[in-house]
């Protein structure tokens, strides 16, 4: 099993919604990273947990809180989103830290916020 | 047919042809190097790699080479096929930051 699954696939919210954005991987890696990728842009990294700890923020704001419940699971919590937030958000994992792990994405879940 | 400059939006060939998609990166620290594919509707998937103590990596119809002196990676596709038909995106790494940061991408059209 090599893959990295999120869920939901869509996703349209409010400004005022609180919502979270899930992923679940069973090949037993240790790294989990969320990224945003807008249309046309390459993905942009957000959060970076290694052995379910926060290792990297890249300056997300408050509004997006991510969680790492377990080696598998990752989850984006948002609260108060905006409309530019509006985006593909990516879930990827490997072996261990970038850069000596293959990193594995989801198909992402494609969020709109109105 | 073949991407030059810094990044080309869209790189159309000729099915059968060969595919050059060029990529400036930025850290010269970098000491990892991907190449990902990435189709409508879905994530980016690894295609390629090489480390920064190699020039030249080969797999199966892709070749990745490597040109630290200027800081350039370019990806080689033969008989590029429909199939290949995506955008594909360089992305560089260093043991320093951990963080995969990925280039601008290159839309590879497929004709057929």
């Amino acid at each position: 099993d090599t893959e990295v699954t999120q869920t939901p696939k869509h996703l349209v919210m409010g400004m005022t919604n609180k919502k979270s954005l899930k992923c679940e991987q069973h090949m037993g890696h240790r790294a989990m990273y969320w990224y945003k990728q807008k249309a046309k842009k390459p993905p942009e990294l957000m959060f970076v947990y290694s052995y379910e700890k926060l290792s990297i923020n890249e300056s997300v704001p408050s509004r997006f809180s991510p969680e790492c419940p377990n080696s598998s699971l990752l989850n984006l919590h948002l609260h108060a989103l905006q409309p530019e937030d509006s985006a593909l958000y990516l879930c990827a994992s490997s072996q261990e830290r970038h850069p000596r792990a293959e990193a594995f994405f989801g198909q992402g879940t494609r969020l709109t916020v109105v | 047919g073949e991407s030059v400059g810094l990044h080309l939006p869209t790189l159309s060939v000729q099915e059968g042809d060969n595919s050059i998609i060029n990529c400036a990166y930025s850290n010269s620290a970098s000491d990892y190097f991907i190449w990902y594919k990435q189709e409508s509707g879905k994530g980016p998937q690894f295609i390629i790699d090489i480390r920064s103590n190699m020039d030249k990596r080969q797999g199966q119809r892709v070749t990745v080479l490597l040109n630290k002196t200027v800081k350039h990676l370019s990806l080689q596709i033969a008989a590029t096929q429909p199939g290949d038909s995506a955008v594909y995106f360089c992305a560089e790494t260093s043991s320093n930051t951990g963080k995969l940061i990925f280039g601008q991408g290159t839309t590879l059209q497929v004709k057929p």
